[in-house]
């Protein structure tokens, strides 16, 4: 148990499906991130939250719109996604996104398959 | 763009030792970070250098060059448990963190 919890666990939808991710993180954080990661490639950072205000949007494109109602909770809404979002997807929290030295806590992601 | 190199794969004897090198070219540094992944399950903090040498956490090692760029993460007396993909950050000067695509290594019996 990491601490920040993610579901689903595993994700098969459509290229016209709308569905959402869910992170919850019981750590008492402040700032909450979303990551994409693919085979054999690095993460990569997509969204950042910081005392619930969005502070990085890494080039996203619009079909993926994340959500962070408070600093426990994040989500991520997927609509018309492509077969090449098909990937891991990566919540992490840390104490605070700003300055100094920060250790993320990630969960163990959503296997999302696009098809 | 920031980048950070790791070899792709790694295959030891249990018991052995493993080295797994990391170099990095970023926009400035303020930190790196080891991360341990089993397949399936969360990535998990190992180790964090700011400054140059050795730092020793139990049977993992860590160390920083920042005039070279370069990183490793030692691992001793390998187990079964330690096969996992181990992955690179590097924090820039925006104190963004980058990470390598990872180094899976697997331990052999």
């Amino acid at each position: 148990e990491t601490g920040v919890t993610q579901t689903p666990r595993h994700l098969v939808m459509g290229m016209t499906n709308k569905k959402s991710l869910k992170c919850e993180q019981h750590l008492g954080h402040n700032a909450m991130y979303w990551y994409k990661q693919s085979a054999k490639k690095p993460l990569e950072l997509m969204f950042v939250y910081n005392f619930k205000e969005q502070t990085e949007n890494n080039s996203v494109p619009s079909r993926f719109s994340p959500e962070c109602p408070n600093s426990s909770h994040l989500f991520l809404h997927l609509h018309t996604l492509q077969p090449e979002d098909s990937a891991l997807y990566l919540c992490a929290s840390s104490q605070d996104a700003g300055q100094g030295w920060e250790k993320l806590f990630f969960g163990s992601g959503t296997q999302l398959s696009v098809l | 763009g920031q980048n950070i190199d790791q070899p792709t794969e790694m295959t030891a004897t249990e018991g052995a030792i493993v080295q797994i090198n990391c170099t990095y070219q970023t926009s400035g540094f303020n930190g790196l970070f080891w991360y341990q992944q089993h397949a399936g399950e969360a990535p998990t903090f190992l180790s964090y250098n700011v400054l140059d040498g050795l730092e020793e956490k139990g049977r993992f090692s860590s160390f920083l060059s920042r005039s070279k760029g370069y990183s490793y993460l030692l691992l001793k007396e390998l187990q079964m448990k330690d096969s996992a993909s181990y992955l690179c950050a590097v924090r820039d000067n925006d104190y963004k963190l980058s990470f390598g695509a990872g180094t899976t290594v697997t331990v052999r019996a």
